[in-house]
């Protein structure tokens, strides 16, 4: 099965600097690439998603991109906040009507320091 | 409002007493899955649904099962828990294979 490999697994920045999280995954078939936010307490909320035919996605603060040839997608968040700190996940999924296995990597702490 | 309903939020039971996690969603999704979450671990994905009687494994589903008799309800069921079942866990729907899942609040499970 699909296996996520997600990089750091806690990061800390300085407020207003720039954070990257980096995700791995090992199924060539995967095409679908969401990212979660989880507060302390919270559920995982969806932040952003790329889909495999797209190389880069934007929204904000929060950047996607993709690299299908080398299996590895990353999290760009740029002018930090101290909201933003929370853990976040990385996930691939097949996403074919197989039905939505939905593979989580281990999460990254990100603390951002006013 | 769009939702995804877990109850109970918290639960601590015994080893072996069969348990019920109710889980509920008013989108009209068509997929819902069961996950657990621990430490280190990350996010397990239990059990997924693609449909109403339509149900497959997902990377951890030993000692749990599910139901999907509605679109709307996917309860997950600890026949016999063991203490290495404590856990907290989500239920989530989405739309398709190709969307993200909207997660329910979770329920924190122990078993002593």
């Amino acid at each position: 099965g699909e296996n996520v490999e997600q990089h750091p697994s806690t990061l800390s920045v300085q407020e207003g600097d720039s954070a990257v999280i980096k995700c791995t995954y090992s199924d060539s078939a995967s095409n679908y690439f969401p990212w979660y936010k989880q507060e302390l307490g919270k559920r995982p909320q969806l932040i952003i998603d790329i889909r495999s035919n797209v190389g880069e996605k934007k929204d904000q603060r929060i950047a996607v991109t993709l690299n299908k040839t080398a299996k590895h997608f990353s999290l760009h968040i740029t002018e930090t906040q101290p909201e933003d700190s929370a853990v976040y996940f990385c996930a691939a999924s097949i996403g074919n009507n197989a039905g939505n296995m939905l593979t989580f990597g281990g999460g990254t702490r990100l603390m951002v320091k006013p | 409002e769009a939702q995804v309903t877990q109850n109970p939020r918290y639960l601590i039971t015994v080893t072996g007493k069969k348990l019920t996690v109710t889980c509920s969603q008013n989108m009209n999704h068509e997929y819902m899955s069961w996950y657990r979450q621990d430490p280190g671990l990350g996010l397990r994905q239990i059990y997924y649904s693609m449909n109403v009687e339509v149900t497959d494994k997902g990377d951890v589903p030993e000692g749990y099962k599910v139901s999907r008799k509605e679109k709307r309800n996917f309860p997950l069921i600890l026949e016999s828990p063991s203490p290495n079942q404590t856990s907290l866990y989500f239920c989530a729907s989405s739309w398709d294979a190709s969307y993200g899942y909207t997660f329910g609040s979770g329920t924190r499970l122990t078993v002593v």
